[in-house]
């Protein structure tokens, strides 16, 4: 079964670095581009950056560049969204999603993880 | 403010259907394929449509998707209240070189 196994819910104060996890399985990590998604709440879904885990390539979207790092470890199939300093606005569910095509980075999204809810509170 | 534009709700009766529009541009709709989502509350988003107007395994035929110029119409007939969710269209946008959603709407089986 291919899928998308996402870390589990964080709780953090504002200033704190996190790094949550997305683990693929069930096909070649390294062949389909992985993508970040956030969904602040009761809001729409917001598309923050992909990347290809068999070579790194890495696209953000301007409102995300410099906020975040995408980033993936192909020897453990799992990629990563990190911050080195958390915003109250960063308050958010995050969901990694798999793109349906191999190699294709402008694709739809056909697999997704469960999401991993950060909060950021003093 | 969204890059595709879709009304926050609609709203049928059960074993009716209801139509959601996605609005876009050259740079988006107009020259890329359409895809559409399905949230059930709490939940992670599906894909209903990929490629404009085809389904993936498993995706009822109750489901349909359209394109026309800059715009995509998701078509959902024989409502239920399974069926309550919210609707994303999502595309890829040339000019932006990112992927971009709608607002999302919500879908009310009354």
């Amino acid at each position: 079964e291919v899928q998308l196994v996402q870390s589990g819910a964080e709780v953090k104060k504002p200033g704190e670095s996190l790094k949550i996890s997305c683990k693929g399985s069930g096909y070649s990590f390294t062949s389909y581009w992985i993508g970040w998604v956030r969904q602040m709440p009761g809001k729409g879904l917001e598309w923050m950056g992909i990347i290809y885990p068999g070579d790194s390539d890495t696209r953000y979207s301007p409102s995300f560049q410099g906020q975040v790092t995408i980033s993936a470890d192909k020897s453990i199939s799992t990629a990563y969204l990190q911050w080195s300093s958390l915003k109250a606005s960063d308050t958010a569910m995050y969901y990694c999603a798999r793109l349906r095509i191999a190699a294709a980075e402008d694709d739809a999204f056909d697999i997704w993880g469960q999401g991993t809810m950060v909060t950021v509170s003093s | 403010q969204s890059v595709l534009t879709q009304p926050p709700s609609v709203s049928a009766a059960p074993g009716q259907k209801v139509t959601i529009s996605c609005s876009g541009s050259s740079s988006n709709i107009g020259n890329n394929y359409v895809s559409w989502y399905q949230q059930l509350p709490g939940t992670a988003p599906k894909l209903l449509i990929y490629d404009n107007n085809k389904r993936p395994s498993g995706i009822p035929d109750r489901f349909s998707g359209s394109k026309s110029g800059t715009s995509a119409t998701l078509g959902i007939t024989g409502l239920q209240t399974g069926d309550e969710a919210d609707y994303y269209c999502g595309t890829w946008d040339s000019s932006l070189s990112l992927g971009v959603f709608g607002g999302g709407t919500k879908l009310t089986v009354l």
